[in-house]
């Protein structure tokens, strides 16, 4: 069964501690990995896609890679306001299956 | 300008009454998509609709049902609903199976 799992499912940083999420996936004929950043009360909002092995994406303090099996969002020094609900999404077509998330709290 | 929007953001109703949830976008994208995300914020798919043609259809109950008047609009109707049915419902676009942009979500409690 294709599944997207993610861990750990919280995380509690200092701010400028550098961390990662993972996101292992076991999705057949994957076509994108996902990554959304999802905030209390709102909707998930979009951060990076991925689609092959070995590749690498950044914006600010995020770093998201993929692997064959798992993707990690490397987040270096972080800061309060990077607190945030961390989903990662497998899709085929039109169909994406959406991990539990993991919930990152940086403290000041 | 808001992308993707959704009307009711809250909704409380009784079991047994039937409830409409509306969705707009105005990025035209081709596809929308409707989720339901429980009380312990697992965002599962129930439906997509590409052109007006559904899709998918995940293993929801036939009282939940998508209507699309148009490529920029996807609503979302329920009849009878039921305890089990509360939770947030988010709305969500995309162009060419790529990222999707979502709504702010509506959160429906059935008492």
């Amino acid at each position: 069964e294709d599944q997207v799992t993610q861990s750990p499912e919280a995380l509690r940083l200092q701010e400028g501690e550098s961390s990662s999420l993972n996101c292992s996936y076991t999705v057949s004929g994957l076509r994108g990995l996902f990554w959304y950043r999802q905030d209390p009360g709102k909707g998930p909002e979009f951060l990076f896609t991925l689609y092959s092995a070995g590749e690498e994406k950044e914006k600010e303090r995020l770093k998201a890679t993929l692997t064959k099996k798992e993707s990690f969002l490397h987040i270096t020094a972080p800061k309060p306001e990077d607190s945030a609900t961390y989903l990662c999404a497998g899709t085929l077509d039109n169909d994406m299956r959406f991990g539990a998330g993991t919930r990152l709290t940086v403290k000041p | 300008d808001t992308a993707v929007s959704q009307t009711p953001k809250y909704l409380v109703t009784q079991m047994g009454n039937d409830k409409s949830i509306k969705c707009e976008q105005n990025l035209g994208h081709d596809t929308m998509y409707w989720y339901k995300q429980d009380s312990k914020k697992f965002l599962k798919i129930m439906f997509s609709y590409n052109n007006k043609e559904l899709i998918i259809n995940e293993t929801v109950p036939n009282r939940f049902s998508p209507k699309s008047p148009d490529k920029a609009h996807l609503n979302l109707h329920i009849n009878s609903l039921e305890l089990g049915d509360s939770a947030v419902y988010f709305c969500a676009s995309s162009q060419d199976s790529d990222e999707q942009y979502f709504g702010p979500g509506t959160r429906l409690t059935v008492t």
